[in-house]
């Protein structure tokens, strides 16, 4: 079955990076978009950004160009997200998911990582 | 940017009741729409796929329709393990995905 395994929590300072990782397993790593999606504490679903696993070609939300970075190593089915300059309001939940999509032409997320929880704080 | 804007923000219901969850986009996006469930502590899952495909493994008191602007998910008799919350996401732009707000369905 399509597991998706996040490293662990995580606490940063103010303007420090951290990186969070996604191990793939159970299917073709490179066959499936991968995207990126936070909840800060008590609230919504914000979209960060996808890699294309297959090329590594990258999209970002405009609220985090310049500060995200999206990868993936393919000979261990691993994505990885960086987010530099770490600001307080940074903190959240951080979550992989696998864009599935169907012969219509639309997609969806049909498989998500547990979430890594990263806090920001001085 | 494609808005999607959720209502109500939360909902008290019970057990046996029929639920109704809507959510509107702000253009026609044909029926590109997805719902997600939440729980407290979990990752989001996937429930309603293309305005009104059940993913597998959903039980049937699930449901979902609507197409253009307006979409609906529907729980037709709700059961203890339901109280979550709900999102919908539009599928329409991509590769930019854009959610609601949420619905935060509780036990009256």
């Amino acid at each position: 079955q399509v597991q998706l395994v996040q490293s662990g929590a995580e606490v940063k300072k103010p303007g420090a990076s951290v990186t969070v990782s996604c191990k793939a397993s159970g299917y073709t790593f490179s066959d499936y978009y991968m995207h990126w999606v936070r909840q800060a504490p008590g609230q919504g679903l914000e979209w960060m950004g996808r890699v294309n696993p297959k090329s590594g070609y990258t999209n970002y939300a405009q609220k985090f160009q310049g500060r995200v970075t999206m990868t993936r190593d393919t000979s261990i089915s691993t994505a990885y997200m960086e987010l530099t300059r770490l600001r307080s309001d940074d903190t959240a939940v951080y979550y992989c998911a696998r864009r599935f999509n169907y012969g219509s032409g639309t997609y969806s997320f049909d498989s998500w990582g547990q979430g890594t929880l990263v806090t920001v704080s001085s | 940017d494609i808005q999607m804007t959720q209502s109500p923000s939360s909902l008290s219901a019970s057990v046996g009741d029929r639920v109704t969850i809507t959510c509107r986009a702000s253009q026609s996006i044909s029926r590109y729409v997805n719902w997600y469930q939440q729980k407290p502590g979990k990752a989001p899952k996937l429930l309603i796929y293309e305005a009104s495909s059940l993913q597998s493994g959903v039980p049937s008191r699930f449901s979902g329709s609507g197409s253009g602007t307006d979409f609906t998910l529907t729980i037709s008799s709700l059961q203890p393990e339901d109280f979550a919350t709900y999102y919908c996401q539009q599928s329409y732009s991509s590769p930019r995905a854009t959610f609601g707000q949420g619905t935060k369905l509780e036990i009256k």
